[in-house]
């Protein structure tokens, strides 16, 4: 069974740090790209971020390029995001999310419960 | 970046009635080498994370009942939901995964009339 738990969601100060965890169980992780999908209070979902099974490969979206850096640790079973310079507007529950193959960008077949993150002084 | 547009808003299905969800690409999500349309559809019920139903715009997630349908071409397709029941009131999304950033719709919210 595919068990994907995130952690490190918090309240954090607009400019402040932060990074979410997502351990994963069921699957052999080195094979699948990973992404992080996210959805503010009440409104629609939003790619956040994604990272090919080797690491070698990462994108993003326009909204957090710059400032979110995807990585994983094929050892640990581990995905992760940093997120700085964090802003209001990236308040949000942070869902991890197992991707299909698809030889490239894939939709994700498989999601974990999510993690509330707050920006806010 | 490609815009996925959704309609309607919202929906109201009499039990055992028929929903057509609609979702439009700004820019054609068919790769013409291997012929897939890169369009997926999620349900995502409340307090619960998304749930992957439809990939390839019409293929069928495991255990996801046959009463969910998707089809559609290059840039317009639908999601149809036939016999609704009192479980398949949720938020409905489409996504293209053709190209980075990946980009979701805005949601279609169904419910029961």
């Amino acid at each position: 069974e595919v068990v994907l738990l995130e952690s490190g969601g918090d309240l954090v100060q607009p400019g402040g740090s932060l990074r979410l965890s997502c351990a994963a169980s069921g699957f052999t992780f080195s094979s699948y790209a990973m992404s992080w999908v996210r959805q503010a209070p009440g409104k629609g979902l939003e790619w956040v971020s994604g990272i090919s099974g080797t690491g070698g490969s990462t994108s993003y979206a326009g909204s957090v390029k710059g400032r979110f850096t995807i990585s994983r640790d094929t050892s640990k079973n581990t995905l992760y995001l940093q997120m700085t310079s964090l802003r209001a507007e990236d308040t949000a529950v942070y869902y991890c999310a197992k991707d299909g193959y698809c030889g490239g960008d894939c939709y994700s077949n498989y999601w974990g419960q999510g993690t509330q993150v707050t920006v806010s002084s | 970046d490609i815009v996925m547009t959704q309609s309607p808003d919202s929906l109201a299905v009499s039990l055992g009635g028929r929903a057509t969800i609609n979702c439009k690409s700004s820019q054609n999500v068919l790769y013409s080498y291997n012929d897939k349309k890169y369009l997926a559809w999620y349900q995502q019920k409340p307090g619960q994370p998304p749930k992957l139903l439809i990939s390839w715009a019409s293929t069928r997630e495991s255990g996801v009942p046959d009463r969910f349908s998707g089809s559609g071409s290059g840039t317009d397709f639908t999601l149809t939901i036939n016999s609704l029941q009192a479980e398949d009131v949720a938020v409905y999304y489409c996504q293209q995964y053709y190209s980075s950033p990946l980009t979701f719709g805005g949601g279609t919210k169904v419910e029961i009339k």
